[in-house]
């Protein structure tokens, strides 16, 4: 989702559960897309990426959705911890270019 | 394997002063990116470099200059520093696209400037 204002989307668990982020994109050219993890006072970290000829890939705890049809990108964390809390957003970028665009986030909290 | 390594972390500035962000990269990456992000918005492009001696403006590039004498080196300068460049730069590096899919950039841990 977007943000409005100053405040990110903000999605709460329990430790143990599986959380879903999602992210809406605009160009419908875009062929390829990227998650990234943004910890406190850190850069952001790749976690997965996925091109436009797949609809699912998966990482460790980590699943990456995509469906074309509606613009539409998902990223599932299987049983949460902790320290995946953290700020998550995606990036597109569209064939020919190299320049990505990214997502304003979504704040993950974790509760022990 | 420092990755991306950027100096300062912090810097204090006072309106009109000048300052250079370094980014160093030692993955022999082609591309580097200077981006940087405020509160409540996603990371916004400054300008960015696709190899040694090359530079292009990104979206917000007014008030920056950048050099890229050094392929493992993107600079990033203020020469006069306003209140509304403070924020948080990050630098990013990637390799160029590989059989025409792109690749994820790998980022530092930010300078947060702050300007008076």
């Amino acid at each position: 989702g977007e943000s409005v204002g100053l405040h990110l989307p903000t999605l709460s668990v329990q430790e143990g559960d599986n959380s879903i982020i999602n992210c809406a994109y605009s160009n419908s050219a875009s062929d390829y897309f990227i998650w990234y993890k943004q910890e406190s006072g850190k850069g952001p970290q790749f976690i997965i990426d996925i091109r436009s000829n797949m609809d699912k890939r998966q990482g460790q705890r980590v699943t990456v959705l995509l469906n074309k049809t509606v613009k539409h990108l998902s990223l599932q964390i299987a049983a949460t911890q902790p320290g995946d809390s953290a700020v998550y957003f995606c990036a597109e970028i569209s064939g020919g270019s190299y320049i990505p665009t990214f997502g304003r986030g979504t704040s993950l909290i974790v509760h022990p | 394997n420092a990755g991306v390594t950027q100096t300062p972390k912090f810097r204090v500035l006072k309106t009109g002063q000048s300052m250079t962000l370094l980014c160093a990269q030692d993955m022999n990456h082609e591309y580097m990116y200077w981006y940087r992000q405020d509160p409540g918005m996603g990371l916004r492009l400054i300008h960015y470099s696709v190899g040694e001696g090359t530079t292009a403006k990104g979206e917000v590039p007014d008030g920056y200059n950048v050099s890229r004498l050094k392929k493992q080196n993107f600079l990033l300068g203020l020469e006069s520093a306003a209140p509304s460049q403070t924020s948080v730069y990050f630098c990013a590096s990637s390799y160029p696209p590989d059989r025409k899919f792109n690749q994820p950039q790998h980022f530092g841990d930010g300078t947060r400037l702050s300007i008076l």
